[in-house]
């Protein structure tokens, strides 16, 4: 069955901090793996794409990394602000152009 | 640039009414597509499209419908609630499909059934 498992459920750091994420996936066959933010009452908004190729990618201070052999994927967060308070969710395409498999996300508490 | 709008923001329905939520992008995307975010839960697929007059289920369809006659608008009818459909409601759009092109989110319409 595919399925996208995300952890922790929820995170809770002091500003400054760095954090990691956890994403692993059971998804077959596998086509690209996205992070999302959802800030409070709000939808989500796509941070970063990881393709099969890709090990590595960063946007600003959120670095995703992908291994596709472990089908593990992790969001590291560097020097996290107030603002970074959210839900984080990974989301796992396969063959369908039009359906995604989503995890449930992690909720990360930023206190100052 | 207004995005993807969603309306109402919050509603409150009693068991067996029925209601329309609204959905309007500006981005000219072909893809447009209804969620519902439930806690504890990934999104989950109700309704989609790929283009006006075209529309398809998702994983969770029944009890609502869809229409797109236009490429902006994608209203989300509830055809008789249920206390089981008590939950946040987003509709999102992208260029391509979701697998190719990001999706962009409304902002959500958190609806009670009572």
């Amino acid at each position: 069955k595919n399925q996208v498992e995300q952890s922790p459920q929820s995170l809770i750091i002091l500003e400054g901090k760095n954090c990691t994420l956890q994403c692993n996936y059971t998804v077959s066959p596998f086509s690209n793996l996205r992070w999302y933010k959802q800030d409070t009452g709000r939808g989500p908004v796509s941070l970063t794409i990881m393709t099969f190729s890709e090990n590595t990618k960063s946007n600003g201070r959120y670095t995703a990394t992908l291994d596709a052999d472990t089908k593990q994927s992790s969001l590291h967060i560097t020097a996290s602000q107030l603002s970074d308070s959210a839900s984080y969710i990974c989301v796992v395409s396969w063959d369908s152009n039009y359906q995604l498999i989503w995890g449930a996300g992690t909720k990360l508490i930023i206190k100052p | 640039n207004a995005g993807v709008t969603q309306t109402p923001k919050f509603q409150v329905l009693k068991t067996g009414q029925s209601m329309t939520l609204q959905c309007a992008q500006d981005m000219n995307h072909e893809y447009m597509s209804w969620y519902r975010q439930d806690p504890g839960m990934g999104l989950r697929l109700i309704h989609y499209s790929v283009g006006a007059g075209i529309t398809d289920q998702g994983e969770v369809p029944n009890g609502y419908n869809v229409s797109r006659s236009t490429t902006e608008d994608f209203p989300l009818r509830l055809l008789s609630a249920a206390p089981s459909q008590t939950s946040v409601y987003f509709c999102a759009s992208s260029r391509q499909g979701p697998r190719n092109s990001p999706l962009h989110f409304g902002n959500g319409t958190r609806l009670t059934v009572t």
